[in-house]
């Protein structure tokens, strides 16, 4: 099984809803990634995970919390939102380089598609 | 700043014909070179990925070739067919500290006319 799947496929919120997106695979996978892409832009950066454990925040703002309850699933909890933080939200996953991986293989889920109002 | 350039920023070619699109990068610490497919709604699939001890890579229509002392990279996609039709992502990445982190190009909007 090689994906990464993700739910819901579209989320619209307003800006003083509380909401979560998830992400989950069944590779083996022990790291695991959140980006934002806006439109015709690459995928950014949001937040890594290596063994359940956050390992790179890209300085994103704090209305914006991940989790990582197991090696399996990832969250991401949206607080407070603002309209510019519609995008299209990313996770992927990947062997981690502690498994002695040279190559970060990344594999993306579908996405999941966000409106602010 | 953006560490990977990639060119053209969108590109149309007639069916059968040869899609190119590159990439140059400054980091001599990347040893890792991957390319995403990225059709509209959907997330970014791995098509094709090199290292840099090979010069060439193919699979089946899809052929990457490396240029190490020249720090470019490029995509070529022969036999261009109407479901090619997606923006394509070069990226890089090294095997140190800065592991997790893509560095991705700006995408090129290929579109293939029947």
């Amino acid at each position: 099984d090689t994906e990464v799947t993700q739910t819901p496929k579209h989320l619209v919120m307003g800006m003083t809803n509380k909401k979560s997106l998830k992400c989950e695979q069944h590779m083996g996978h022990r790291a695991m990634y959140w980006y934002k892409q806006k439109a015709k832009k690459p995928p950014e950066l949001m937040f890594v995970y290596s063994y359940e454990k956050l390992s790179i925040n890209e300085s994103v703002p704090s209305r914006f919390s991940p989790e990582c309850p197991n090696s399996s699933l990832l969250n991401l909890h949206l607080h407070a939102l603002q309209p510019e933080d519609s995008a299209l939200y990313l996770c992927a996953s990947s062997q981690d380089p502690r498994t002695g991986v040279l190559y970060n293989e990344q594999f993306f889920g579908p996405g999941t598609r966000l409106t602010v109002l | 700043q953006q560490q990977v350039k990639q060119s053209p920023q969108s590109l149309i070619v007639q069916k059968g014909g040869i899609s190119i699109i590159n990439c140059a990068y400054e980091n001599t610490a990347f040893d890792y070179f991957p390319w995403y497919q990225q059709f509209p709604g959907k997330g970014p699939a791995l098509l094709i990925a090199i290292r840099p001890d090979v010069s060439e890579k193919k699979e089946g229509r899809f052929t990457i070739s490396f240029n190490k002392s020249a720090k470019q990279f490029s995509l070529h996609i022969m036999d261009s067919q109407p479901g090619d039709s997606a923006t394509y992502f070069c990226a890089a990445s090294g095997t140190t500290d800065s592991w997790g982190k893509l560095q991705f190009g700006a995408g090129t909007q290929v579109v293939v006319t029947p």
